[in-house]
């Protein structure tokens, strides 16, 4: 009931191509939805974060696409580049007081070129 | 935004001694920080939420006597690694929101690489 399942585990983008990350949670009372992008030895960082009541997020060059019937979301890197380089982790929360967050496996991102 | 500090970065320790872990909140206040583990290419595993003035809740697996979590203000949580031997050896990083932050996300430390010889 608490796992978020990522794919894929790893990917590798071309510059100036689009990076696409999928995410599937199990527990519909989840009601916050943030990915977590995170570089060698440093903790994870918020990217983008999106709730239910919304389909689509867009903050710059990331987007996330929120499918609440089926239970999945995906981050959406458009014009990837070396910088990105990164691995990303979806995650699942319930806002209200302080809530576990239940994190993916993570996806690393390599951007060549 | 808010910002979680970490201290140390990298600490390398004998066998059989004990090492402390601080996170800081800088410029916000919380009752409630969270200790990850993190394995190389491994996701974050919650060891346990950090309770100010109150006791820790560990995960379940997590030795509470091994890991000794003290949360003495609003904006300090520390974690003891006691008796650590080299399966310790791991990425640990702490979490953080504001107490009057609405929004859900965290703020993360920047990490501690513990390496046991």
């Amino acid at each position: 009931q608490q796992q978020v399942k990522q794919s894929p585990q790893s990917l590798i983008v071309q510059k100036g191509g689009i990076s696409i990350i999928n995410c599937a949670y199990e527990n519909t009372a989840f009601d916050y939805f943030p990915w977590y992008q995170q570089f060698p030895g440093k903790g994870p960082a918020l990217l983008i974060a999106i709730r239910p009541d919304v389909s689509e997020k867009k903050e710059g060059r990331f987007t996330i696409s929120f499918n609440k019937s089926a239970k999945q979301f995906s981050l959406h890197i458009m014009d990837s580049q070396p910088g990105d380089s990164a691995t990303y982790f979806c995650a699942a929360s319930l806002t209200g007081g302080y809530q576990k967050v239940t994190f993916g496996t993570g996806t690393k991102l390599q951007v060549i070129p | 935004g808010a910002v979680v500090s970490q201290h140390p970065s990298r600490v390398i320790c004998k066998s059989g001694t004990s090492v402390k872990i601080e996170c800081r909140s800088l410029d916000f206040q919380a009752t409630t920080m969270f200790w990850y583990r993190q394995f190389p290419k491994q996701s974050l595993m919650l060891m346990a939420t950090s309770n100010e003035g109150s006791k820790a809740t560990y995960e379940q697996g997590v030795e509470k006597d091994k890991f000794l979590i003290n949360h003495a203000s609003l904006t300090l949580s520390t974690l003891t690694v006691t008796s650590a031997h080299p399966e310790d050896s791991s990425f640990y990083i702490c979490s953080a929101r504001a107490l009057t932050d609405r929004g859900g996300g965290y703020t993360f430390g920047s990490g501690t690489r513990l390496t046991v010889v």
